[in-house]
């Protein structure tokens, strides 16, 4: 079945530095890879996508890469601000109707 | 607002007390996922609809768990002699098999206390 690794768990950065976040995955049924955010006690929010047509996609300080001969995607946040600090997910679709499976998250902290 | 709403937003319950939630997906959604959060952890997979079809139930889903989406519109699910092992948030999500089908949109879920 589907297997969603993602690292790192936790990641510190500096205000103003990238932040890398990226998952492997072992099988998909699908070509959509998106990304989530969860503040504390709120619902995840969709912040990015991509489908495996294109390789990368970019919305402002966010970035997706997809690499689908080695199954793996990143996720790359530049100019880090305090508010990017949340719990970061991605997922990867295991068949045709939506059914995704999660990475475990990775907890961002961008301290000022 | 009209995202994915759910009720209520918290439950505190006493073991093995029957519990129910409800789930509004987005109006035009004909799709609906019923996943489980615990701390620390990505969402896990419980079931999901096509309008009122339900197509797969997780397999770590015990007997006493139960969802229904009887006219494809809203959702519920039970949860039936709650164990302190459910305590969680469950969260709902909703897609539509148009345009960009796989996009989910998340409720706020409900975060289950049992004690």
């Amino acid at each position: 079945g589907e297997n969603v690794e993602q690292h790192p768990s936790t990641l510190s950065v500096q205000e103003g530095d990238s932040a890398v976040i990226k998952c492997t995955y072992s099988d998909s049924a699908s070509n959509y890879f998106p990304w989530y955010k969860q503040e504390l006690g709120k619902r995840p929010q969709l912040i990015i996508d991509i489908r495996s047509n294109v390789g990368e996609k970019k919305d402002q300080r966010i970035a997706v890469t997809l690499n689908k001969t080695a199954k793996h995607f990143s996720l790359h946040i530049t100019e880090t601000q305090p508010e990017d600090s949340a719990v970061y997910f991605c997922a990867a679709p295991i068949d045709s109707w939506g059914k995704f499976q999660f990475g475990a998250g990775t907890q961002v902290v961008v301290t000022p | 607002d009209t995202g994915v709403s759910q009720d209520p937003r918290h439950k505190i319950t006493k073991r093995g007390q029957n519990v129910t939630f409800r789930c509004d997906p987005i109006s035009e959604h004909n799709r609906l996922y019923w996943y489980r959060q615990t701390l620390g952890q990505g969402p896990e997979f419980l079931t999901y609809f096509q309008n009122e079809a339900q197509l797969e139930k997780s397999r770590l889903l015990s007997d006493r768990f139960s969802a229904e989406r009887p006219k494809g519109s809203f959702s519920t699910l039970e949860i039936q002699r709650t164990e302190q092992g459910d305590s969680a948030m469950y969260l709902c999500a909703s897609s539509s098999d148009r345009g960009h089908q796989e996009t989910q949109y998340f409720g706020p879920g409900t975060r289950l206390l049992v004690l």
